[in-house]
């Protein structure tokens, strides 16, 4: 029962370096998201996207990019990495939320550290 | 847009005791999900329980309970007989029936005593 899985798993970054985060769910999910985390402000969306092809900005969108190609996969990219974009990066995948009984289910965290 | 307020930071407990976690949200809708989430230490995030808005009764799982007061926007969480295990951060989310965005709150950190 793979999930959610995200590689990789940590990562350190020189500044103005580029990165892509993989997010795969074999749960065939419709929405997935990408999440940072941050000490004392909880999750926040940085992308999201509801299907293949579709992706939207979340709250903080700036510095990073999204593409969901397939509808399994779902990367995130950082152009020019910057040490503000130090966190913990999180991807979740769901079904729409008023399907009954539906959660989103979340992937195990990218720790990613730019120097 | 919705969000999602925990006003405690930090709690902490003793073990076999009962503890209450707090959430306010804020949206315009009729039609929204609640969702109390767990982060032990491994980081991993579990789902707790889960409340739809047009379900009256309150949610429950085994020791863990909601009290859900719709007119207050207030979403809080209740462990009874708390454990060592339940010792993690604690995140309240809500998504409405229009918008695909489940927003959290800042969390709230559990500490359960030996």
């Amino acid at each position: 029962n793979a999930g959610v899985t995200q590689t990789p798993k940590f990562r350190v970054l020189k500044t103005g370096q580029s990165m892509t985060l993989l997010c795969a769910q074999d749960m065939n999910h419709e929405y997935m998201y990408w999440y940072r985390q941050d000490p004392g402000m909880g999750l926040r969306l940085i992308h999201y996207s509801v299907g293949e092809g579709t992706t939207a900005k979340g709250e903080v969108p700036d510095g990073y990019n999204v593409s969901r190609l397939k509808k399994q996969n779902f990367l995130l990219g950082l152009e020019s990495a910057a040490p503000s974009q130090t966190s913990v990066y999180f991807c979740a995948s769901s079904y729409p939320f008023w399907v009954s009984g539906t959660e989103a289910f979340f992937g195990q965290g990218t720790r990613l550290t730019v120097v | 847009a919705q969000t999602v307020t925990q006003s405690q930071p930090e709690m902490s407990v003793q073990e076999a005791e009962t503890v209450t976690l707090s959430c306010t949200y804020d949206t315009s809708e009729n039609n929204y999900y609640l969702f109390w989430y767990k982060q032990p230490p491994s980081r991993q995030m579990i789902l707790v329980i889960r409340q739809e808005a047009y379900k009256q009764q309150n949610a429950t799982e085994n020791r863990f309970s909601v009290n859900f007061q719709k007119a207050a926007k207030s979403f809080s969480l209740k462990i009874s007989d708390s454990q060592l295990g339940d010792t993690a951060m604690y995140f309240c989310a809500s998504v409405s029936g229009s918008a695909r965005q489940l927003t959290f709150g800042s969390g709230t950190q559990l500490t359960v005593l030996p």
